[in-house]
């Protein structure tokens, strides 16, 4: 089983549409987790950081429930700009801090 | 200010030849790490470094993978006899704090013929 795990996609979605990332991840020792872009052939930015209260900026929800291992993303609305891969980030702590990647979600928007 | 810079942006190689990549992260920024991400893929973790010291190497797919970071500030990864496997784009990334939000720089695409 891999230690971060994404819905495969591609998501193909209208403008305007809401749409749902899950990821799950299978150590519990788990400290930190993140929400990361990236555009084709680009670097990966961070999106969000995601708090066990839940977190919003703008269009974008992002929940953790620690108990279920599960992370999400929702972008309410979508942009044309929003077509990119999402990528869910684990950091484990190691001694040091090790951050594992999910496979990532490709999320295209048509017009 | 400026953001984490990686050189070369491409290098191209014949398979058995030693490379070195380059990071310089932000400045300030205590943490770095070194990750490999191949086509359709998520970036896949190499090793991190706290200060000078190397806190977690275990990504390093074997031992002709080695990094130095001597001055707590740029760092080198450095690959001995290259082979077609190790093609992919090579990023660095810099954090503020351990476990904290992570910068990236461009990547390095490492092609071996």
């Amino acid at each position: 089983r891999k230690e971060v795990e994404q819905d495969p996609g591609p998501f193909n979605v209208p403008e305007g549409a809401t749409v749902a990332f899950n990821c799950t991840y299978s150590n519990s020792a788990s400290q930190s987790f993140f929400w990361y872009r990236q555009d084709c052939r680009k670097e990966p930015k961070l999106l969000m950081s995601v708090y066990s209260s839940g977190n919003e900026d703008g269009r974008f929800t992002a929940q953790l429930n620690r108990a279920s291992q599960y992370i999400s993303l929702l972008i309410r609305d979508s942009k044309l700009s929003d077509s990119a891969t999402y990528l869910c980030v684990v950091n484990l702590y190691t001694g040091g801090f090790k951050t594992i990647f999910g496979a990532g979600t490709r999320l295209f928007v048509k017009a | 200010g400026a953001g984490v810079s990686q050189t070369p942006s491409n290098k191209v190689t014949e398979k058995g030849k030693y490379v070195e990549l380059r990071c310089d992260p932000i400045s300030g920024h205590t943490a770095l790490y070194w990750y490999r991400q191949s086509l359709g893929q998520g970036p896949e973790f190499l090793i991190y470094f706290q200060g000078t010291g190397a806190a977690d190497d275990s990504g390093l797919p074997n031992d002709r993978f080695f990094a130095v970071r001597p001055e707590g500030s740029v760092s080198t990864l450095k690959i001995q006899r290259t082979e077609r496997g190790d093609s992919a784009v090579y990023l660095c990334a810099s954090a503020e704090t351990p476990g904290g939000e992570q910068f990236f720089g461009p990547g390095t695409r490492l092609t071996v013929l």
